[in-house]
């Protein structure tokens, strides 16, 4: 169980194109998602959160505009990034926590990222 | 600022030893904490959680928790090539997660 999907694992564009990524809970209804950043050699950086339903709340210094959150179901969330520039190529990874039998709201599950490069 | 301090590493052991990895967190609010292993070029994955202090063991691998002195512990016994990743502390306060650096470790074989 706590399985988390995410596509596409990497994307090549040009710069000043959009960027969708999606997130899947697969066996669970993760009431909330997490996405996160991490450049080469460093750690992971929450970049915002997001409940089913709701607004996502991101952390100081991430664009909203720039990075854009859905979270339309209990089992998907997407992050777009819009007029992606080079210095937005990194490893986005979401994660996830929810209810599902014995899984506890506690724990994060992470999906395998995504790798984007803008040329 | 949620700061989590990780031994810097990189932390060589050979095949069979026991790693011993530290973390030290600074939100004293922080209640349930976590281990996440991360190989080169995946996401990170769920080793253990510990809640309350003392010793959590699962299988090779024990955590230590000491809310009183902000510390947390990962010990790998017997440690396989296959434990050779970066290894990401991560104490949980306002249900959101906080990193460290990581601490590389490599078992040699």
């Amino acid at each position: 169980g706590a399985v988390v999907s995410q596509h596409p694992s990497r994307v090549i564009c040009k710069s000043g194109t959009s960027v969708k990524i999606e997130c899947r809970s697969l066996d669970f209804q993760a009431t909330t998602m997490f996405w996160y950043r991490q450049f080469p050699k460093q750690s992971l950086m929450l970049m915002a959160t997001s409940n089913e339903g709701s607004k996502a709340t991101y952390e100081q210094g991430v664009e909203k505009d720039k990075f854009l959150i859905n979270h339309a179901s209990l089992t998907l969330s997407t992050l777009t990034v819009t007029s992606a520039h080079p210095e937005d190529s990194s490893f986005y990874i979401c994660s996830a926590s929810g209810l599902a039998g014995g899984l506890s709201t506690d724990t994060q599950y992470f999906g395998p990222g995504t790798r984007l490069t803008v040329l | 600022q949620k700061e989590v301090e990780q031994n810097s590493g990189p932390l060589s052991v050979p095949e069979g030893a026991i790693a011993s990895l530290n973390c030290t967190y600074s939100d004293r609010g922080s209640q349930s904490f976590f281990w996440y292993r991360q190989y080169s070029g995946k996401s990170p994955e769920l080793i253990m959680s510990i809640y309350s202090n003392g010793d959590k063991e699962d299988g090779r691998f024990t955590a230590q928790l000491n809310k009183a002195s902000q510390y947390v512990s990962l010990l790998i016994r017997d440690s396989q090539p296959s434990d050779s990743a970066t290894y990401l502390c991560a104490p949980k306060s306002d249900y959101k997660l906080s990193f460290g650096a990581g601490t590389t470790v490599t078992v040699r074989a």
